[in-house]
C-alpha cells in the first residue's frame, strides 16, 4: 500500500525560515517530488530527489532519506508569494506505469 | 507555463450527465496523466495514456474513461455524474512514462455537480 502524511497547515512569517515534513510507506518507491500550488492553480515543480541527501535550488532545499522513509522541504527567505499549499508526490513505478502518489498538502500562511 | 492546455476551464453538470474533457499535452510529450484533486486535497491518480494505449489505472471506477489521441492530445470522459465528481480535474504531461518523471500540470478543469 501506500501512505503519506504532511501537517496540514502551518504559519511562518516574512523573511523566515519553514521546514514542510512529509513521511511515506509506499512499495515501489521511485523518486519524491515536492510541488507548490497556489489556490485554484495547477501544480508546479519546486524539486525532485530520487537519492538521499539534500537538494538545494535557489530558496528551495529538499531533503531525502530513503531508510527513513523521510522528506522535507525547506523554505528560505519568505515571501508573502510562498503562502500556498505544498504537496509531497512519491514515484511508485509498476511496470511501465509512472504514477504519482500524492500527500494532501500542507497549507502555508506566510504572515507579515 | 508548463505548455499544457485543458479545456473547459469550469463547467456545471446535473448528476446523471455525461462530461469530456480536454487535455493538450506539451509538444513532444507522449505520457497523459489525469488527477482528480477534491477539495482540500491532494489529487488522486485516475489513469495514464502512453501512445495511445491506456498505461495504468487508480481506484476509480470504469464509468472514468479516457482516451489519446496520435497528436498525444488527450480526454477523460465521466458518465452517471455523481456529487462526489465535483473536483478540479488535473492532466499532466511527461516525455515517457518511465524513466523520466517529471510531470508537466495543466491548469484544470474545475467541475461542479448539481
Amino acid at each position: 500500500g501506500q501512505n503519506i502524511d504532511q501537517p496540514t497547515e502551518m504559519t511562518a512569517t516574512e523573511g523566515a525560515i519553514v521546514q514542510i515534513n512529509c513521511t511515506y510507506q509506499t512499495s515501489g518507491f521511485n523518486g519524491l517530488f515536492w510541488y507548490q500550488q497556489h489556490a485554484g492553480e495547477a501544480p508546479t515543480f519546486l524539486s525532485y530527489n530520487v537519492l538521499d541527501g539534500l537538494e538545494e535550488k535557489g530558496r528551495f532545499s529538499s531533503f531525502l532519506s530513503r531508510s527513513k522513509g523521510y522528506s522535507y522541504l525547506l523554505l528560505k527567505e519568505l515571501q508573502m508569494k510562498d503562502s500556498a499549499s505544498y504537496l509531497c508526490a512519491v514515484i511508485r513505478v509498476g511496470g511501465a506505469t509512472n504514477k504519482l502518489i500524492f500527500g494532501t498538502g500542507t497549507l502555508l500562511a506566510v504572515q507579515p | 507555463e508548463t505548455g499544457v492546455t485543458q479545456s473547459p476551464t469550469h463547467l456545471i453538470k446535473t448528476r446523471g450527465q455525461q462530461v469530456t474533457l480536454r487535455c493538450s499535452s506539451q509538444s513532444g510529450h507522449n505520457t497523459v496523466s489525469w488527477y482528480q484533486q477534491a477539495l482540500g486535497q491532494g489529487p488522486q491518480f485516475i489513469f495514464q495514456y502512453y501512445r495511445e494505449e491506456e498505461n495504468g489505472r487508480g481506484n476509480f471506477p470504469p464509468r472514468f474513461s479516457g482516451l489519446q489521441f496520435p497528436n498525444y492530445s488527450s480526454e477523460l470522459n465521466v458518465n452517471a455524474l455523481e456529487l462526489d465528481d465535483s473536483a478540479l480535474y488535473l492532466c499532466a504531461s511527461s516525455l515517457e512514462p518511465v524513466p523520466t518523471y517529471e510531470q508537466y500540470f495543466g491548469p484544470g478543469t474545475r467541475l461542479t455537480v448539481t
